[in-house]
């Protein structure tokens, strides 16, 4: 399969609380990108990781890339209730192909 | 910031009819994309479009037809409703990364 399996399928946590949450790819990894769907919405782009890179943060995102595992994992830190979303990951090798994302859900 | 409006939010059709979904980008552009979300599977690219009057089949185009006229319109077309059509339709669009979707259209088709 050329989608990403995002790992957990679901996770609830309380406010301010850090969120991880992993991606795993069958194939090998371009460069790697991480989407949020707010529900009933289009997706939004939050973050992409080049295959060169480990590591890359954005405000409280904080995204880590190991082509060798072919695998990535997004944290958010200090989780808010607006977080509340599903997120995806596609790789940019195959980037019509998303899986079926982590559903988070943050409890005030 | 680019924008990429859907036509319609929520849509109800009825087995057998033509449903033309449209799909404006603001960004001009060069990719266009259609998806449809299902519930554990994930989106399905159904058709892409690379240029004006441009088109390719994506994992699922059976039961679907598009049309790209112009640049920043894409539309989608269900010849024929079914009930197994019933599902969210996402349009996206770029000129390589990222995608920039649309809020979708939540389709039923009775």
């Amino acid at each position: 399969s050329q989608q990403g399996e995002e790992d957990p399928q679901a996770l609830s946590i309380q406010e301010g609380e850090n969120a991880t949450m992993n991606c795993s790819y069958k194939t090998s990894i371009n460069n790697l990108q991480w989407y949020r769907q707010n529900s009933g919405r289009g997706l939004v782009h939050l973050i992409l990781i080049r295959s060169n890179e480990r590591e890359k943060h954005s405000g409280r995102l904080r995204v880590t890339l190991d082509t060798s595992k072919k695998s990535s994992s997004l944290l958010i830190t200090a989780s808010r209730a607006a977080d509340t979303a599903s997120y995806f990951c596609v790789n940019t090798g195959n980037q019509f192909y998303f899986g079926t994302g982590t559903s988070l859900t943050v409890i005030p | 910031d680019v924008k990429v409006t859907q036509s319609s939010r929520y849509l109800v059709k009825r087995t057998g009819e033509k449903v033309f979904l449209e799909c404006v980008q603001d960004m001009d552009h060069e990719n266009m994309f259609w998806y449809r979300q299902d519930p554990g599977l994930g989106l399905r690219l159904i058709y892409f479009s690379y240029d004006v009057k441009m088109k390719e089949k994506g994992d699922i185009p059976e039961g679907y037809s598009v049309s790209r006229e112009k640049k920043e319109r894409f539309s989608l077309i269900l010849e024929s409703a079914s009930t197994n059509q019933t599902s969210m339709y996402l349009c996206a669009s770029s000129d390589w990364q990222p995608q920039h979707f649309g809020d979708g259209t939540r389709l039923s088709i009775l």
